[in-house]
């Protein structure tokens, strides 16, 4: 049962190039995240899909977009990278509201 | 801006001793509540939730919650090395965004 799998575990980026980080859940679950964590500064929520068919805004979404491509797929892009970028991504997702978040491995991006 | 505050340590206790992590939140509305821990490099991981008032045990883990003082703990008790990690509470605030708000976590070390 592989849970929640994100691709790839690690990414080095010039500024300004593009990327898709990949997500997938094969727990059926109708909601899934995409978080940032960087040091001293916790886990921030940039894009949420709470449905398939439908994306919202986090506390720090500019510079990301996100694409709920079907109901296991969820996927974050950075159009143009900035070193403000570099961080730890992780994806997320749950069955329904108020029930835990099962976490993917993360990403750890670099832009340099 | 619904905020979840955790004191960000470091805590140190000895083996053997009780760890107790805390946390507050604004959301008086807040319905569900997690305690996850992280290990330095990886994924956030459940240990933890708990729905109503009162106390919830499991193993060496008890999670206490006082929605009237706004007020989650997590107590550990016979403390090891391996508990040392980051404690991440989160709270779920209800409705139909399905977001859940972490807090900046406490770093627990556990000296031998």
């Amino acid at each position: 049962n592989a849970g929640v799998t994100q691709t790839p575990k690690f990414q080095v980026l010039k500024t300004g190039q593009s990327m898709t980080l990949q997500c997938a859940q094969d727990m059926n679950h109708n909601s899934m995240y995409w978080y940032r964590q960087d040091p001293g500064m916790g886990l921030r929520l940039i894009y949420y899909s709470a449905s398939e068919g439908t994306t919202d805004k986090g506390e720090v979404p500019n510079g990301y977009n996100v694409s709920r491509l079907n109901k296991r797929e969820f996927s974050l892009r950075l159009e143009s990278a900035a070193p403000s970028q570099t961080s730890v991504y992780f994806c997320a997702s749950t069955g329904a509201g108020g029930s835990p978040l099962h976490f993917g491995n993360g990403t750890r991006l670099t832009v340099t | 801006q619904k905020e979840v505050e955790q004191n960000s340590g470091p805590l140190s206790v000895p083996e053997g001793a009780i760890a107790s992590l805390n946390c507050t939140y604004s959301d008086r509305g807040s319905q569900s509540f997690f305690w996850y821990r992280q290990y330095s490099g990886k994924s956030p991981e459940l240990i933890m939730f708990i729905y109503s008032n009162g106390d919830k045990e499991d193993g060496r883990f008890t999670a206490q919650l006082n929605k009237a003082s706004q007020y989650v703990s997590l107590l550990i008790r016979d403390s090891q090395p391996s508990d040392s990690a980051t404690y991440l509470c989160a709270v779920y605030s209800g409705g139909s965004n399905y977001k859940l708000t972490f807090g900046k976590g406490t770093l627990l070390t556990v000296n031998p």
